[in-house]
Formats: structure tokens, sequence, C-alpha cells
């Protein structure tokens, strides 16, 4: 069974702090995505990468920078955590492009 | 552009009745679609997809889904409600002709099945 984790289910961080949300996945995915979760809102891409060392912004790559050195992890970086950035945040990786995407349990992140 | 509408926030539902979460979508090309779950403090779990072939599509749980074109809808349908079936639902759709990678979500529907 494919496994997706997340090193941290619950961060408080004070504005202005760089903040590293880190990623694994154990099945040999290609694809690794980040998104953020908001009610309401519903989830949106942060990033995506497609190999090792790509990268592509999605829908909301303001404020954030990702890191994929090797295949099996995805690290995502706020520069400089802001209140905005307050939120729930999901790792998932993929197979293949139309494979489903297989998620972290989430980081719920509180920026103070 | 893609995008999806979850047109109801919350669904109830009483155990054992019939439900249905509905789904509506707009892509410029082939629709690719998801629907995922989400029970509290966890990420989000596959339940089924359509890419190709036959519009009703079954998946984990007991739900499935049928792809309607002509409504661009993808609604998800259980026939008897449980009330461990009490959760989030996302319904996602990818558009085939683009070429993205980006699964692009609606805003989640709760249902909430009533013993």
């Amino acid at each position: 069974d494919v496994k997706v984790t997340q090193s941290s289910r619950y961060l408080v961080k004070r504005t202005g702090e760089k903040v590293f949300l880190e990623c694994v996945q154990d099945m040999d995915h290609e694809n690794m995505f980040w998104y953020r979760q908001d009610p309401g809102l519903g989830l949106r891409l942060i990033y995506f990468s497609y190999d090792v060392k790509m990268k592509e912004k999605g829908d909301i790559p303001e404020g954030y920078s990702v890191s994929r050195e090797k295949k099996e992890r995805f690290s995502l970086i706020l520069e400089s955590a802001s209140t905005n950035q307050t939120s729930m945040y999901l790792c998932a990786s993929s197979w293949i492009y139309n494979s489903p995407l297989h998620f972290g349990n989430g980081t719920r992140l509180t920026v103070t | 552009a893609q995008s999806v509408a979850q047109p109801e926030d919350q669904v109830n539902v009483a155990e054992g009745n019939p439900l249905t979460v509905k789904c509506t979508y707009s892509v410029s090309g082939n629709p690719y679609l998801f629907w995922y779950v989400q029970y509290p403090n966890r990420g989000l779990q596959f339940l089924l997809k359509y890419i190709t072939g036959d519009n009703l599509v079954k998946g984990s749980y007991g739900f499935e889904a049928e792809f309607n074109k002509s409504q661009t809808s993808f609604h998800l349908k259980k026939p008897s409600a449980l009330v461990s079936d009490s959760a989030l639902y996302f319904c996602a759709v990818r558009d085939g002709e683009t070429g993205a990678n980006n699964l692009f979500f609606g805003t989640g529907t709760r249902l909430t099945v009533i013993p």
C-alpha cells in the first residue's frame, strides 16, 4: 500500500520565520504535489514536481518554494511565513498522468 | 479553463437511504474525473475515477458515479448510506486535452448520515 508521510501533523510558527514542510513517499512515484486546503475553497495546488529537480507552479505559488532533490522527497518552503499562510497543507503523489493521487495526512500550520 | 462545482456544501441523509453528492465540471477537452473522500484529521482517499468507457463507474466502499457528458455532471451515488460514510467529499477534474498535471478540486460537500 502506498504511503505518503508528512513529517509534522501540527506546526506553530511565528510571522517571518522560514518554514519547511517535508513529504516522503515510498512507492517510487514520478509525480508529487503540494496543496493547501481552506474551508470553502477546497484544495488549491501550490506546486508540483514530475521528476527530480523539476518543478512547476500551481495555482497559488506566491510566497512558497519547493525542493525535490530525491525522487521520494518533496519539500515545501515558506520563505517568510505570514498569517495568511495559516492552513492545512496536503502532500500527494501519483504514479503516472491519470493515476489517482495518494495523499498524506496533512500538516496543520498556524502562523502567529 | 477547467473548473468544478459542488453546489451543496452539506448533504444530510438518513441511514439506509440512497445518497447523491452532486458535481458538475467545465473543461475544454475530454474530462478526467475523480472522487475523493476525507475523514476527520486525515488526508484525502481516492474513491473512483472516470477516464473513458462505461459511463457508470464503480468504486470503493459501494460508491458509484455516473458520467453525463450532455449535463457535464459526475454525481456520486450510493444505494444505501451508512453512518460511517459521513465525511467530506471532493470532486476533481483534469483536462485531458491540455495535458496539464493539475487536478482541479471542487470546494467539497460534507455528507452527514443520520442514524
